[in-house]
């Protein structure tokens, strides 16, 4: 069984902070991660998706990757109310193309 | 920026009809998905498609529900005799190529079964 973890939150953040949401997963094969956000009641929207170990850096979002450990964050920098969302980890193993989604990690960011 | 489309928004049907649910995937596009989202509960996969057949399915996609690619832009999932427990959001998506490749989810279609 293919499991992805999160906390289920929520999150508080001040704006401006730097909000840290992480993500472990079970299946040692997946090979790619994405970081989806979700406002409530609407459809999943990418924001970042990382293949190696290490970071990688778009704008105010970091994804973070540790095969090793088995855990993917995503940083979120100066944030601001409009971040406030769920956010979904979802994962690919090498045995096929399904997203296996995380339960998501609801962020407030309060002014 | 290109967007893959589903129709329609809000599905409302009795148990035990059929329904079909309709998306336009991004143009270029190879990889075609169907997700639902149960309110308050995880997104879940249902179902892949590539070069015209099921490339993966979960063990929720059984008998009652199929895919097909009647044309060279529309990729529909049908439900047949709906049970209450088939109301969800359903999101279709697309990828570019396989696994190494971002899947664009549409708005999703409620589907409200009474």
């Amino acid at each position: 069984q293919k499991e992805v973890e999160q906390n289920s939150g929520p999150l508080s953040v001040p704006e401006g902070a730097i909000a840290s949401l992480n993500c472990t997963y079970s299946d040692r094969g997946s090979q790619s991660f994405f970081w989806y956000r979700q406002y409530s009641g609407k459809s999943p929207e990418l924001i970042m998706f990382i293949y190696s170990n290490g970071d990688k850096e778009d704008g105010r979002f970091t994804a973070q990757l540790n095969k090793a450990s088995q855990y993917v964050s995503l940083l979120i920098r100066d944030s601001q109310p409009s971040d406030s969302a769920t956010y979904l980890c979802a994962v690919i193993s090498n045995a096929g193309n399904m997203l296996t989604f995380g339960g998501g990690t609801r962020l407030m960011v309060k002014p | 920026e290109p967007e893959v489309t589903q129709t329609p928004s809000h599905q409302v049907t009795q148990m035990g009809q059929e329904v079909i649910l309709r998306c336009v995937p991004i143009s270029n596009h190879l990889y075609f998905y169907w997700y639902r989202q149960i309110l308050g509960q995880k997104v879940e996969f249902l179902v892949s498609f590539y070069n015209n057949e099921i490339s993966e399915k979960s063990e929720i996609f059984d008998d009652q529900f199929s895919v097909e690619r009647p044309d060279g832009s529309n990729f529909t999932l049908k439900i047949r005799s709906t049970k209450l427990e088939d109301s969800a959001m359903y999101f279709c998506a697309s990828s570019p190529g396989g696994a190494d490749q971002p899947q664009h989810f549409g708005d999703g279609t409620r589907l409200s079964i009474l």
